[in-house]
């Protein structure tokens, strides 16, 4: 399985919406329900911040937001804050039994 | 309070080989399923395996299949990998990582230390 397809950037301001994608195929993003989203700063461990597609662990913002079309997921975060800045990985199960990561997205907020 | 903590990278000549070891504390072990995810410096994030909450389903990636072995030790609260026929697109920072449900392998998401440090893998001649 190859990478999933990320963006390798976007940027928004603070209070604005962005979206970032992650496109698969059918062995993957399309044809599981099991895609995760994980937020990465500079020099730390990656946290989860969405899995099963749009389900928030406790603990994160609900300014989070995910959904699914066909191979292609994607998170939402809405109300941007200075703290968003990170890079960001969407994961998928996959039909080999193992994960497969986006090649990951970096957010710049203005 | 969950902790992972990864042992076991250094420097390596190509064709060598290491064993990680990662000891867990803070949840209940032998119920939940671990990965090994790795990453190279400036680059992102690379699952490499991953093996069940008893030990009897794991599972690779691509770039690993036949050189690696994963393995755990529910006594011991403790998770390896075996790295063979180690290659310079072996360098890397390994992080340990456990499923974040119980009995859920792989499916809802995998969770990191968030002070996991990973343990460095240095391949070079």
């Amino acid at each position: 399985h190859s990478a999933l397809t990320q963006p390798a950037s976007v940027s928004g301001s603070p209070g604005q919406s962005i979206t970032i994608s992650c496109t698969g195929a059918h062995t993957d993003v399309g044809g599981f329900q099991y895609v995760s989203w994980y937020q990465q700063h500079p020099r730390t461990a990656p946290k989860l911040m969405i899995y099963e597609v749009s389900n928030r662990p406790s603990g994160t913002s609900t300014r989070f937001s995910g959904s699914k079309s066909g191979n292609t997921a994607s998170l939402t975060i809405s109300a941007l804050q200075p703290e968003d800045e990170a890079d960001y990985y969407c994961s998928s199960y996959t039909s080999s039994g193992t994960l497969v990561f986006g090649g990951g997205t970096t957010l710049t907020v203005l | 309070e969950v902790q992972l903590v990864e042992s076991g990278g250094g420097v390596v000549g190509p064709g060598g080989s290491l064993r990680l070891s990662c000891v867990a504390s803070g949840f209940t072990f032998d119920i939940h399923g671990l990965s090994w995810v790795r990453q190279a410096p400036g680059r992102g994030l690379e699952w490499v395996a991953g093996i069940n909450w008893n030990g009897d389903s794991a599972g690779y990636a691509d770039s690993v299949k036949g050189r690696v072995t994963i393995s755990r030790d529910n006594a011991k609260n403790s998770l390896f990998l075996q790295m063979n026929s180690l290659t310079a697109e072996d360098t890397a920072l390994y992080f340990c990582a456990r499923d974040c449900s119980a009995f859920e392998w792989l499916a809802t998401g995998i969770c990191f230390d968030p002070r996991g440090q990973g343990t460095p893998v240095t391949v070079s001649s």
